[in-house]
């Protein structure tokens, strides 16, 4: 079946460093994959996205770009924030099965 | 545009209770989507609504029952509630399976 890892957390890191969350994916056919942020006490929101292979998501400074040879869509940001603490969530769709596949989250900390 | 709203925020249960989570978008949405978040567990998909009238199970279905009632709400409920559906429960939105998914704030729920 389809599924998500991502790199466990937590991630703790001062301002202005260099960010990289892994994830890779397994899935059946050719998915859509996304990058979903969390915030404390919110709800999930949608912070990029790339429909197929190369496709480079990118939205507030973050990066993912989606290498099939790899099956890895690995988010990376060259100077975090101390806004940027959240919990983040790569995630699949399968254009076969019509679902989602959250991977697990990985919780980031931005220290000042 | 409220955009998903949930109903209620938290909520304590003891086992055997019922209970509805009650989940409605304002975005002309055509898909809706319940998920609970576990630690460690990222999301899982409970049920899913692809249109207005249809629902489909998702990944761990037992234990709860959806109803779409129209396009705009579709509820999530507890027959009898269980300390293992203690959790929080996100209800999303997407204009077609597959899109970008708008999050409710979620319904902590506690089961004793």
């Amino acid at each position: 079946g389809n599924s998500v890892t991502q790199m466990e957390g937590p991630v703790t890191l001062s301002e202005e460093a260099f960010l990289t969350i892994n994830c890779t994916y397994t899935a059946t056919g050719y998915p859509s994959l996304f990058w979903y942020v969390q915030y404390p006490g919110e709800g999930l929101q949608l912070l990029l996205k790339a429909t197929k292979a190369d496709d480079k998501g990118s939205n507030k400074g973050f990066e993912a770009t989606y290498r099939k040879e790899t099956t890895s869509f690995h988010l990376e940001k060259g100077s975090v924030q101390v806004s940027d603490s959240a919990v983040y969530f790569c995630a699949l769709f399968d254009n076969y099965g019509q679902n989602f596949v959250f991977g697990p989250g990985t919780r980031l900390s931005v220290l000042p | 545009n409220a955009g998903v709203t949930q109903t209620p925020k938290f909520q304590v249960l003891k086992t055997g209770q019922s209970m509805t989570l009650q989940c409605a978008q304002d975005m002309n949405h055509n898909s809706m989507y319940w998920y609970r978040q576990d630690p460690g567990m990222g999301l899982r998909l409970i049920y899913y609504s692809a249109s207005e009238g249809t629902t489909d199970k998702g990944e761990v279905p037992n234990g709860y029952n959806v109803s779409r009632l129209n396009k705009r709400e579709f509820s999530l409920r507890l027959e009898s509630a269980a300390p293992s559906q203690t959790s929080v429960y996100f209800c999303a939105s997407s204009e077609v399976g597959g899109g970008e998914q708008f999050f409710g704030p979620g319904t902590r729920l506690t089961v004793l």
